[in-house]
């Protein structure tokens, strides 16, 4: 069954405090791998989209990558205003292409 | 700004009596999705439209049902909401299946009482 896995769980940094989420995959087939921001009692908000392995791509302060089998977000000098939960999202071409979430990391900045 | 909108933002329903909650967009987009979200959850696909085909994820209840009367317009029916049915309701769209980003709309919350 596919699966994907988010860590670590809730994640606490320093304004300023650079630092990586994770989302590991178990996918057969992965068509592509998203990134969202979702505040709270709001809806996903769109960031990333990775294909490949190897991928990368970078916005403001944040930067996706993707490997065969996790793939990273990395948070560059991160502002309070990055506080969020952060989800990644599976396709596959096997699952009639619906989009399987993790669980999320919960980031909070303190300034 | 074209986007996806949802109505209402917080409903209250008592058990057993149905709700209906609405999306629409203005993105011109394929295919439409609702998904619950509990706390602290991954969102959970209900079921999904292209276009006017309708598709169903096997473990969504019978409780659940959609409508999607129009390219812009898609419904979601609550027949008779128990209190674990008590979620946020996000509903999505996207350009087409296979490799296309969601777009989401700011949610439902769905109170039971």
């Amino acid at each position: 069954e596919d699966q994907v896995t988010q860590s670590p769980e809730a994640l606490r940094l320093q304004e300023g405090e650079s630092s990586s989420l994770n989302c590991s995959y178990t996918v057969s087939g992965l068509r592509g791998l998203f990134w969202y921001r979702q505040d709270p009692g709001k809806g996903p908000e769109f960031l990333f989209t990775l294909y490949s392995a190897g991928e990368e791509k970078e916005k403001e302060r944040l930067k996706a990558t993707l490997t065969k089998k996790e793939s990273f977000l990395h948070i560059t000098a991160p502002k309070p205003e990055d506080s969020a939960t952060y989800l990644c999202a599976v396709q596959t071409y096997y699952n009639n292409n619906d989009m399987r979430f993790g669980a999320g990391t919960r980031l909070t900045v303190k300034p | 700004d074209a986007m996806v909108i949802q109505n209402p933002r917080y409903q209250v329903t008592q058990f057993g009596k149905p709700v209906t909650l609405s999306c629409s967009q203005t993105l011109n987009h394929n295919v439409m999705y609702w998904y619950q979200q509990k706390s602290s959850q991954a969102p959970k696909l209900l079921f999904h439209y292209y276009d006017k085909d309708f598709n169903n994820e096997a473990d969504t209840p019978d409780n659940f049902q959609s409508r999607r009367p129009n390219t812009s317009f898609c419904f979601l029916d609550i027949r008779s909401p128990g209190l674990g049915d008590a979620a946020m309701y996000l509903c999505a769209t996207s350009r087409d299946r296979g490799g296309y980003e969601q777009y989401f709309g700011p949610g439902t919350r769905l109170t039971v009482t």
